[in-house]
């Protein structure tokens, strides 16, 4: 398996408090990635990043931050959860080749009461 | 912008039967890729085959196939003697080969199929 930890895996907090959700790789892979999976949308990307410090949003942003400080880390962050944010969150790792599949992590599970 | 549809919300095929999954996407791109995604209980996201549109040959993985139909814009799945471990949703995807720099990589996703497989 690719080398990608995600933690934590399961997670439950109350509305408007901060989450951060940690992704880890080993595989020195340039690009990385946040997804929502949520029942009837697939996965939704939320941020992704090209680079230490190089990050973008993707198509459900709104209410998502990220930073990338090492090319080994990339985080995502809830500044202030609503439980319109309750989902499972998805790390995705990829090479600069784009004909390479990307690696998925294990997937957290967020609760927002 | 690309769009990935999957029009079987769920399937059910008998065990060591063939079944069809359908994916149709929408782009005016030429050059991409197409990817069929598995999802088991386990929550793992695993890659079961990929199809490079500039391929005329479609892909095939073991019991795995693809129906690439690139003018009709189809990536279908055809799982050949089915498993009871072949259980899972199925998400297929698209990603662009054209170089946008940082968004080169990302997926779009269809809202995937769950297959069940009786025994």
């Amino acid at each position: 398996d690719a080398g990608i930890t995600q933690s934590p895996r399961h997670k439950v907090t109350e509305t408007g408090t901060p989450v951060t959700l940690r992704c880890h790789q080993t595989e020195n892979h340039r690009y990385m990635y946040w997804y929502r999976q949520d029942p009837g949308h697939g996965l939704r990307l939320i941020h992704y990043s090209y680079g230490v410090k190089d990050t973008d949003k993707g198509e459900v942003s709104d209410g998502y931050s990220v930073s990338r400080s090492k090319t080994e880390d990339f985080l995502l962050t809830l500044e202030s959860a609503t439980s319109s944010q309750t989902s499972v969150y998805f790390c995705a790792i990829g090479k600069d080749s784009s004909n390479q599949p990307q690696h998925f992590g294990d997937g957290t599970r967020l609760s927002i009461l | 912008a690309q769009t990935v549809t999957q029009s079987q919300p769920e399937m059910s095929v008998q065990e060591a039967e063939t079944v069809t999954l359908s994916c149709t996407y929408d782009t005016s791109e030429s050059d991409y890729y197409l990817f069929w995604y598995k999802q088991p209980p386990s929550r793992q996201m695993i890659l079961v085959i990929r199809q490079e549109a500039y391929k005329q040959q479609n892909a095939t993985e073991n019991r795995f196939s693809v129906n690439f139909q690139k003018a009709a814009k189809s990536f279908s799945l055809k799982i050949s003697d089915s498993q009871l471990g072949d259980a899972a949703m199925y998400f297929c995807a698209y990603r662009s080969a054209l170089d946008y720099g940082g968004a080169t990589n990302k997926l779009i996703f269809g809202t995937g199929t769950l297959l069940a497989v009786q025994p």
